[in-house]
């Protein structure tokens, strides 16, 4: 079993709706969980963070997370073409030190 | 001014070739770290230093050799290149061992390797 799984997709959604993207983990000690934001050809930009069990809102994005069930999901309101990009989840091993584990990444498209 | 900087941006060599790849951050950070993202864009960890110490080796062929001058620079040097090392290299960058918890991490813009 990979550490992140994530869906490859691609994901298409029309422009207004909801787009959800969703992750699982392995690692049950896992203790902070990520979504970057890759558009095609740049690095990846942190676009959130999430610790507890629950949700939590930034703008147009929710991150939720359940420890209980080892999923974390993404959801993007009001989807816009400049929100197509490829979305990867990441997972933080916690020891002495940080070791963020990637998942494979959710190719979003938002249709026009 | 750029946070994380690495050089060169593409990298075209042919097999068997010993190659560089330099990366600097100006964030002030303790912790740098190596990416390696192949074709099916996925990102996996290889090294990680801490104020010029190693502090994670993932299993990379030791062709790979990374070496952290001072805390803001990480470069990476690769031996004799195989057509599987073809790849794009993310530096990236966190406050400390412990930053990346809260703040996750400043990615470079990559380094794409083609090996030929």
């Amino acid at each position: 079993q990979k550490e992140v799984e994530q869906n490859s997709g691609p994901l298409s959604v029309p422009e207004g709706a909801i787009a959800s993207l969703n992750c699982t983990y392995s690692d049950r000690v896992s203790q902070s969980f990520f979504w970057y934001r890759q558009y095609s050809g740049k690095s990846p930009e942190l676009i959130m963070s999430i610790y507890s069990n629950g949700d939590k809102e930034d703008g147009r994005f929710t991150a939720q997370l359940n420890k209980a069930s080892q999923y974390v999901s993404l959801l993007i309101r009001d989807s816009q073409p400049s929100d197509s990009a490829t979305y990867l989840c990441a997972v933080n091993r916690e020891t002495s030190y940080d070791k963020v584990i990637f998942g494979p990444g959710t190719s979003l498209s938002v249709i026009p | 001014d750029t946070a994380v900087s690495q050089t060169p941006k593409y990298l075209v060599t042919q097999m068997g070739n010993d190659k560089s790849i330099k990366c600097e951050q100006n964030l002030g950070h303790d912790t740098m770290y190596w990416y390696k993202q192949d074709s099916k864009k996925f990102l996996k960890i290889m090294f990680s230093y801490n104020n010029k110490e190693l502090i994670i080796n993932e299993t990379v062929p030791n062709r790979f050799s990374p070496k952290s001058p001072d805390k803001a620079h990480l470069n990476l040097h690769i031996n004799s290149l195989e057509l599987g090392d073809s790849a794009v290299y993310f530096c990236a960058s966190s406050q400390d061992p412990r930053g990346a918890t809260f703040y996750g991490y400043t990615f470079g813009s990559g380094t794409r390797l083609t090996v030929v």
